[in-house]
C-alpha cells in the first residue's frame, strides 16, 4: 500500500553534532522528494528536495541523498544548531498519484546546547 | 515573497455544524491542496485541485467534504456535519506544476478546527 517509512521518530543530539534522518518509499515510479521542517504550531516549511536524476544535493548545513535502487532517500544535518530543533517530515509521490504527498510520520529532533 | 494564506486561523464548532475553511493560493500557482494533521500526528493528504475539479482524494475525503474555488483566487474546503474526529490542522498548499512528483508544494499556515 501507499506508505513512507521515516527514522528514527525522535532523535536527540548535541549542538554541533550532525543528525541523520532516513526514509524509504514504495513506488518506483516516483522521482521527487521534499523534506519539510515543523516547527511547534506552524507550517511545514520545505527546507530542501530533490529529484531522481542526482543522486545528492547539499544547501549550506543541509543535504539529501536519494538511492533509487534501495528506494530510500536521507536528510544530513551538519553542525546542529538549537534552532534546527523541530519535527521534520519527508514525503514523496505515490501510487501513480500525480497530485498527492504521502508524507512520512516525522521526526523529532531536539538539539541540546 | 508570495505566501499562501489561510482563514480563520482557528475554528471553533458545534458537533453537526458545517465550517468551511478559506485559502488564498499563492497567485501564479494552478494546483491545490488541503491536508489535514491530527495534533502530534503527521500530515496527511486530503484532496488535490486542478482546472476547477478534483484530480484526486484520499479516503478521509467523503462525501462530508467539498472543495470549491469560487472567485479565482480563494480556495475553500467546507465540511457538511462536523464530527469530533474532524478536529486537526487543515493546510491549504499550491504548486505550479500538476505533478506531484515534480511539485514544489507550499503550505499555509493552517486552520486549527476543533470540534465540540
Amino acid at each position: 500500500g501507499e506508505n513512507v517509512e521515516q527514522h528514527p521518530s525522535t532523535l536527540s543530539v548535541q549542538e554541533g553534532d550532525s543528525a541523520v534522518i532516513k526514509c524509504t518509499y514504495s513506488d518506483s515510479a516516483s522521482n521527487y522528494f521534499p523534506w519539510y521542517k515543523q516547527e511547534l504550531g506552524k507550517r511545514p516549511q520545505l527546507i530542501i528536495d530533490i529529484r531522481s536524476n542526482v543522486g545528492e544535493k547539499k544547501d549550506q548545513r543541509i543535504a539529501v541523498t536519494l538511492n533509487k535502487t534501495a528506494k530510500h532517500f536521507s536528510l544530513h544535518i551538519t553542525e546542529t544548531q538549537p534552532e534546527d530543533s523541530a519535527v521534520y517530515f519527508c514525503a514523496a509521490p505515490l501510487s501513480g498519484g500525480y497530485n498527492k504527498l504521502i508524507f512520512g510520520a516525522g521526526t523529532r529532533l531536539a538539539v541540546h546546547p | 515573497e508570495p505566501e499562501v494564506t489561510q482563514t480563520p486561523s482557528h475554528q471553533v464548532t458545534q458537533m453537526g455544524q458545517e465550517v468551511i475553511l478559506r485559502c488564498v493560493p499563492i497567485s501564479n500557482h494552478l494546483y491545490f491542496y488541503w491536508y489535514r494533521q491530527i495534533l502530534g500526528q503527521k500530515v496527511e493528504f486530503l484532496v488535490s485541485f486542478y482546472n476547477n475539479e478534483i484530480s484526486e482524494k484520499s479516503e478521509i475525503f467523503d462525501d462530508q467534504f467539498s472543495v470549491e474555488r469560487p472567485d479565482g483566487s480563494n480556495f475553500t474546503l467546507k465540511i457538511r456535519s462536523t464530527k469530533l474526529e474532524d478536529s486537526a490542522m487543515y493546510f491549504c498548499a499550491s504548486g505550479t506544476s500538476g505533478l506531484a512528483r515534480d511539485n514544489e508544494q507550499f503550505f499555509g499556515p493552517g486552520t486549527r478546527l476543533t470540534v465540540l
